[in-house]
């Protein structure tokens, strides 16, 4: 699985657009991007995954540049209730064996 | 309805005590996992299964023995349970072996005294 680095920690206010970026330098070519959200006292729920340029839902987007080597989780206008720990993983989703390695995340706090 | 669900949620014991933590999907799964979150928050693999069979086991000690009755159940019995293995435990499932949308349940809080 290829290795990712994320910053530890981000402080945001209620209403703005939060940007969390993962570096994935040796991401392999049938490896996809996924996106983990973790609220306290609760188990990680699935946001997003992606393979390359944009995906959009609900919930947020992921911007995927096309060497792939980072991508950005963007969080619209968060409210408080958006203060989560946030997993970037990556990995072939399609191969037998495969597993979910969650590194230590970034973790979201947002203030009033 | 819950998807993944764990019992019991806390979990309180003495050193030297077995123990066993429950857990079902009723997503139709085929592949369900146990993870261990320590307090520093690491999210760790512990076991996972296929259809009832063991596909991965992350070094954990023997101590540890998961059971799958049936693809809808997987079980995780804790013998001669040490202060070291207080943590938060996590079931979830997915789709298939290498799906990486899995769901997982509340976790099960487990302090060993």
């Amino acid at each position: 699985l290829a290795k990712t680095t994320q910053p530890i920690s981000m402080d945001s206010y209620e209403g703005q657009e939060v940007n969390i970026t993962c570096s994935h330098n040796n991401i392999a070519t049938n490896d996809y991007i996924t996106w983990y959200q973790q609220f306290p006292s609760q188990g990680p729920r699935f946001i997003i995954q992606g393979y390359k340029t944009k995906v959009t839902n609900e919930v947020a987007s992921l911007f995927i540049p096309a060497d792939r080597k980072s991508s950005t989780l963007s969080l619209p206008r968060v409210s408080l209730s958006d203060t989560a720990v946030y997993y970037c993983l990556v990995g072939d989703s399609k191969a037998a064996g495969n597993k979910l390695t969650f590194g230590g995340g970034t973790r979201v706090l947002v203030k009033p | 309805d819950t998807a993944v669900s764990q019992t019991p949620k806390y979990l309180v014991t003495q050193m030297g005590n077995d123990k066993s933590i429950k857990c079902e999907q009723n997503l139709g799964h085929d592949t369900m996992y146990w993870y261990k979150q320590d307090s520093k928050k690491f999210l760790k693999i512990m076991f996972s299964y296929n259809n009832k069979e063991l596909i991965i086991n992350e070094t954990v000690p023997n101590r540890f023995s998961p059971k799958s009755p049936d693809k809808a159940h997987l079980n995780l019995h804790i013998n001669s349970l040490e202060l070291g293995d207080s943590a938060v435990y996590f079931c979830a499932s997915s789709p298939g072996q290498g799906s990486f949308e899995a769901f997982f349940g509340q976790g099960t809080r487990l302090t060993v005294v």
